[in-house]
C-alpha cells in the first residue's frame, strides 16, 4: 500500500511567482488536507478537500487555493508567492473527513 | 490564539527511562485528541488518540492521559529509547465537520544512550 506522497520535495521561487504543488493521498483514502509549517511552528491548517469540494479553510488569504481530482490526488496553488510563505508545506489524506490523517514529508518551499 | 500550547520546546531523557510530554488546551469543545511524532525529512506519524470519554489511552510502550477539568494532556513513552527521539505534536480536531486539525508547536524529544 502506497502511502501519502508530495512533489516536489524541495522549490525555491521568487516574490510575486505562482508555485503549485501536489499530492497523492493514499490508497482508498477520499479526504485530502492541507498544512503549512512555518519554522518552530507546529502545521497550520490551511484547507480540507473531501470528493473534488472544498471542505473546510483555515486563515489564509485567497492566493492559496486548491484542487482535488477524481481520483482524490490534490493540488495546492499560491499565487503571488510573499517572503512569509516561506514554510514546509504538509498533505495528509484520510479515509473521510472524520478519520485519522495519514500525513506525506511535505515540499520544502523557500520564497526569495 | 494558540488553542493548544505545548510549553516545553525541548526534553531530554536517558534510554530506558520515561519520557513525559506534555500540552495544554483551552478550548473546551475539544473532544478527541491525538499525538503526532515527526522525524526530521519526514511528516508526521500518528502515534496515538484518545477520547475525552476516557481518561487513559494505552498503547504498547506509549501512554495517553487526559484531565479534562485541568484541560491536559500528557504522553508518557515508557522505556524511552533512542529512536523515540523526535519532535512529537499535540493535536485536536475542531468542530465543524471538517476535521481541521489544531497543532501544538511541538516537544523535540532526544533520549541518550
Amino acid at each position: 500500500e502506497t502511502g501519502v506522497t508530495q512533489s516536489p520535495t524541495h522549490l525555491i521561487k521568487t516574490r510575486g511567482q505562482q508555485v503549485t504543488l501536489r499530492c497523492s493521498s493514499q490508497s482508498g483514502h477520499n479526504t485530502v488536507s492541507w498544512y503549512q509549517q512555518a519554522l518552530g511552528q507546529g502545521p497550520q491548517f490551511i484547507f480540507q478537500y473531501y470528493r473534488e469540494e472544498e471542505n473546510g479553510r483555515g486563515n489564509f488569504p485567497p492566493r492559496f487555493s486548491g484542487l482535488q481530482f477524481p481520483n482524490y490526488s490534490s493540488e495546492l496553488n499560491v499565487n503571488a508567492l510573499e517572503l512569509d510563505d516561506s514554510a514546509l508545506y504538509l498533505c495528509a489524506s484520510s479515509l473521510g473527513r472524520m478519520d485519522i490523517q495519514y500525513f506525506g514529508a511535505g515540499t520544502r518551499l523557500s520564497v526569495l | 490564539d494558540q488553542q493548544v500550547k505545548q510549553n516545553s520546546p525541548s526534553l531530554s531523557v536517558q534510554e530506558g527511562r520515561i519520557s513525559i510530554l506534555n500540552c495544554d488546551y483551552t478550548n473546551s469543545m475539544f473532544d478527541y485528541f491525538l499525538w503526532y511524532k515527526k522525524y526530521p525529512a519526514e511528516g508526521p506519524t500518528f502515534l496515538i488518540s484518545i477520547s475525552s470519554i476516557k481518561d487513559k489511552n494505552e498503547d504498547g510502550r506509549f501512554t495517553v492521559f487526559l484531565n479534562k477539568s485541568a484541560k491536559h494532556l500528557s504522553l508518557h513513552i515508557v522505556p524511552s529509547q533512542p529512536g523515540d527521539s523526535a519532535v512529537y505534536f499535540c493535536a485536536a480536531p475542531t468542530q465543524g465537520g471538517s476535521e481541521k486539525l489544531v497543532f501544538g508547536k511541538g516537544t523535540k524529544l532526544t533520549v541518550n544512550p
